[in-house]
């Protein structure tokens, strides 16, 4: 089972470069989730979509723009990347639904470092 | 406002011994609790969760943790600790409102041989 399933791993990007970071889940998830996770501070939601076509913003979205592709794709653009912007990125999905009681299945994260 | 609260940032323990790891939750209902351990360089894996009935659930690896809903608490437990749990832990709640879920901030856990 591939599950969650996040690409590229690691990627060093310039600032003011943009990039696109994939995830694919596998699971026929209905709620798919962007996270980024910098030392002391736990995750941090950005964005998340309840079902294809809809998507919405969490925590920290500035700086961010995402895409639910279809059921199976989330993908999370940096437009115009900044330092501030370097973390650990996880892409995560669930069955979900309102008053749902499922858990969430992690990928295994992309590094990111922004010079 | 919703939120968790891990109090604990690091904890070592030596290999053998017992383990509890403390979780506190602010939640206007019965919340959905979840434990999720994350290993170096990997993604959150879930531990147990807990939606309601018996207080006392059981995970993987040997870990178990208990509500308690007078003082808002879901600790981890595990009665014998292994090298291999070297771990962050992290306790969530959820889904809050529709879709999120909320993460306390971890638990790095140390085990010494």
């Amino acid at each position: 089972n591939a599950g969650v399933t996040q690409t590229p791993k690691f990627q060093v990007l310039k600032t003011g470069q943009s990039m696109t970071l994939q995830c694919a889940q596998d699971m026929n998830h209905n709620s798919m989730y962007w996270y980024r996770q910098d030392p002391g501070m736990g995750l941090r939601l950005i964005y998340y979509s309840a079902s294809e076509g809809t998507t919405d913003k969490g925590e920290v979205p500035n700086g961010y723009n995402v895409s639910r592709l279809n059921k199976r794709e989330f993908s999370l653009r940096l437009e115009s990347a900044a330092p501030s912007q370097t973390s650990v990125y996880f892409c995560a999905s669930s069955a979900g639904g309102v008053g749902s009681n499922q858990p969430q299945h992690f990928g295994d994260g992309t590094r990111l470092s922004i010079l | 406002a919703q939120s968790v609260t891990q109090p604990d940032i690091h904890i070592t323990v030596s290999e053998g011994a017992s383990l509890e790891l403390r979780c506190n939750y602010s939640y206007g209902a019965t919340p959905y609790l979840f434990w999720y351990v994350q290993s170096p360089g990997q993604g959150l894996q879930l531990l147990l969760k807990y939606f309601s009935g018996d207080t006392l659930v059981q995970g993987i690896k040997g870990f178990e943790a208990e509500f308690k809903r007078s003082q808002s608490s879901f600790n981890l437990r595990k009665p014998s600790v292994h090298w291999s749990d070297a771990a962050e832990y992290f306790c969530a709640v959820g889904p809050v409102g529709t879709y999120k879920y909320i993460f306390g901030t971890g638990t790095r856990l140390k085990v010494l041989a």
